[in-house]
């Protein structure tokens, strides 16, 4: 199946500082989806994305569909402790789907925040 | 939380025993998916369905098994545990097409 490639794996930050994630596949995605997950819980809808070029927003988070529609970016703005988790991408397990077969995801940026 | 709940959220049995967790949605939503978390993996598709006794594999489907015979609750069974499949289990549902998925929280499955 498709792959999502991410980096960082992990990122050690300060609070208040800005974040930057990305998501690369070899192949076309035509959606984009960043999800969060704390610890015992299930990921949770950041941000989607569903044309290329995209530039969308969600309070400090912002996300871009890349151009070439194989990747995709993640950007935190002056971070804070509640930020810490795991961010994932993830994308429709087949274009054809459309998404009803299930979504593909990277496997993940924990993101920890030293005070 | 997006009306989804799962159960039981945590379970510890033995190997070679049936195994049944259940998903159960508010939402009305025709999309409902299992998933497997695993360190390393990240999230990986088992099984999932698009409309009542309408249910397909995922990429890793062998060893597991799907019922949804009511619109709200999607069952996923392990007929013979194995400890392989020690993980953590997430129902996801959906509306249509285009709409992400929402996470239910989880079931932690272990298998000695």
């Amino acid at each position: 199946g498709q792959q999502l490639n991410q980096s960082p794996q992990s990122m050690f930050i300060q609070e208040g500082e800005d974040v930057s994630m990305n998501c690369t596949s070899s192949s076309i995605f035509n959606t984009w989806l960043w999800y969060k997950q704390d610890p015992g819980e299930g990921p949770v809808l950041l941000i989607a994305l569903y044309k290329a070029g995209e530039l969308t927003s969600n309070g400090r988070l912002t996300a871009q569909f890349g151009i070439t529609r194989k990747d995709s970016f993640l950007n935190i703005s002056a971070s804070i402790p509640s930020d810490v988790g795991i961010y994932f991408c993830a994308g429709p397990v087949s274009d054809s789907g459309g998404g009803a077969d299930g979504l593909t995801f990277g496997k993940g940026t924990h993101l920890i925040i030293q005070p | 939380d997006a009306g989804i709940t799962q159960s039981p959220r945590h379970k510890v049995t033995e190997t070679g025993t049936p195994v049944t967790l259940r998903c159960h949605q508010t939402e009305n939503h025709r999309y409902m998916y299992w998933y497997r978390q695993d360190p390393g993996h990240g999230l990986r598709l088992i099984h999932y369905s698009y409309g009542v006794k309408d249910t397909d594999k995922g990429e890793v489907s062998d060893g597991y098994s799907v019922s949804r015979s009511k619109t709200e609750d999607f069952l996923l069974t392990l007929e013979s545990a194995t400890s392989s499949q020690t993980s953590v289990y997430f129902c996801a549902i959906s509306d249509s097409l285009r709409e992400a998925q929402h996470f239910g929280d989880g079931t932690r499955l272990s298998i000695l």
